[in-house]
């Protein structure tokens, strides 16, 4: 049984559409996450919720929309896409203090 | 701020070759250190870790030891191997649900 699952996998669209990508971690963890991996392989963090609480928020621009349904999941939504989006996106899930599991990666490609 | 600074890639190495990878870090209090690894074409997952001063963390060869007075946790194998191919980032973590990356070493293992 997977973890951490993301969907979809690969991601490519036009310049300016509205995407979302999903996250689900069976864990019971409660605190969840969303990773930029850009094309030098830096990892930054963009966004943490903690039982459906955002807590993290790093400066990341206002057309990426976080929305967790619940505490298995943290959607990650992002509206007028640009080409300085295309990265993998990663999704990680922890419990309070304890290792966090990672998604596979969403890579999105804007063209 | 918490940072990590890693030592810049790529690393390419015969096989059996003696890797070592340096990491050090800025943080207040006292942080856990992670070593994440991220094969081709898949997610990030924890190689190793180690939660307080002078712990050493272990984990398929790899060693790194959390020095908390040279601020470093540097990653260690003494014989590689063409599977050990992989981006290696060393990570922190504080109390605050926050993972703090560096930017990721690229290792290639030459057979």
């Amino acid at each position: 049984d997977t973890a951490v699952s993301q969907t979809p996998k690969y991601l490519v669209t036009q310049m300016g559409n509205d995407k979302s990508i999903k996250c689900e971690q069976n864990l019971g963890h409660d605190t969840m996450y969303w990773y930029k991996q850009d094309s030098k392989k830096f990892l930054k963090i963009m966004f943490s919720y903690n039982n459906k609480e955002l807590i993290i928020n790093e400066t990341v621009p206002n057309r990426f929309s976080p929305k967790s349904p619940d505490k298995a999941h943290l959607n990650l939504h992002i509206n007028s896409l640009e080409l300085g989006d295309s990265a993998v996106y990663f999704c990680a899930s922890s419990q309070a203090g304890q290792k966090e599991f990672f998604g596979p990666g969403t890579r999105l490609t804007v063209l | 701020g918490n940072s990590v600074t890693q030592m810049e890639g790529p690393v390419t190495l015969s096989e059996e070759a003696f890797l070592t990878i340096n990491c050090t870090y800025t943080a207040t209090g006292y942080p856990s250190l992670f070593w994440y690894v991220q094969y081709p074409g898949e997610g990030l997952q924890l190689l190793l870790k180690a939660t307080k001063a002078d712990d050493k963390g272990s984990n398929k060869g790899f060693e790194a030891t959390y020095r908390k007075e040279t601020t470093s946790f540097h990653l260690e194998k003494g014989s590689v191997q063409v599977s050990d191919s992989a981006v290696y980032f060393c990570a922190l973590s504080d109390s605050d649900y926050k993972l703090s990356f560096g930017a990721g070493t690229t290792v290639t293992v030459r057979a």
